[in-house]
């Protein structure tokens, strides 16, 4: 089942810092690419997402990274909250098949 | 935007029990419909997915079955749980392909 290759599995970021995750996908013809954000005990939601006729798109501190040709794409959160500890999951395909998802803690 | 409800939020069964769990969407017609179960600290495994009522795809071959008898209506049923059916459900309902998902707040599972 998987399409989508994460990483880290893990990051720790001081407050302020960058944070950078990444996503690796295999099916050219995927044509969505969503980040999601899930609080413990509770379901994600949307964050951010990305089509491949672009190759950045910038909401607030977040932004994605898309690399058509490497089939790849990533997510930036800049200047890193401790309330931006959460975990994040990319995701690609058309019936929503989700990276294994990175915990990121954000420390003051 | 649409509302997922799940219920229950939580659920203790023991080993060889039947399971029901029940998801009601608002706010759209004829959603993707989604069920996914997350084990402590992993990702996301999709388990069955449905473009209409009746439609049912399995990702997973495993204990679990769904069902879709009405358009914002989606049941995951197990005729015997196992230890290894512990995890945390989620619904997901999604307009169309390559649109936004929501989820619900999804059932804590354990089997005892």
């Amino acid at each position: 089942q998987q399409q989508v290759k994460q990483s880290p599995q893990s990051l720790i970021v001081q407050k302020g810092g960058i944070s950078i995750i990444n996503c690796a996908y295999e099916n050219t013809a995927f044509d969505y690419f969503p980040w999601y954000q899930q609080f413990p005990g509770k379901g994600p939601a949307l964050l951010i997402a990305i089509r491949p006729d672009v190759s950045e798109k910038k909401e607030g501190r977040f932004t994605i990274s898309f690399n058509k040709s490497a089939k790849q794409f990533s997510l930036h959160i800049m200047d890193s909250q401790p309330g931006d500890s959460a975990t994040y999951f990319c995701a690609a395909s058309r019936k929503l098949i989700f990276g294994t998802g990175t915990r990121l803690q954000v420390f003051p | 935007s649409q509302t997922i409800h799940q219920w229950p939020a939580t659920l203790v069964q023991p080993v060889g029990s039947p399971l029901s769990l029940e998801c009601t969407v608002e706010g759209t017609s004829n959603p993707n419909l989604y069920w996914y179960r997350q084990a402590a600290g992993r990702g996301l495994q999709l388990l069955f997915y449905s473009v209409g009522i009746g439609q049912i795809s399995s990702e997973v071959p495993q204990n679990l079955s769904a069902s879709r008898p009405q358009d914002r209506q989606f049941i995951l049923s197990s005729k015997k749980l196992l230890l290894s059916d512990s995890g945390f459900y989620l619904c997901a309902s999604q307009e169309g392909w390559g649109t936004e998902a929501f989820f619900g707040q999804g059932t804590r599972l354990t089997v005892v």
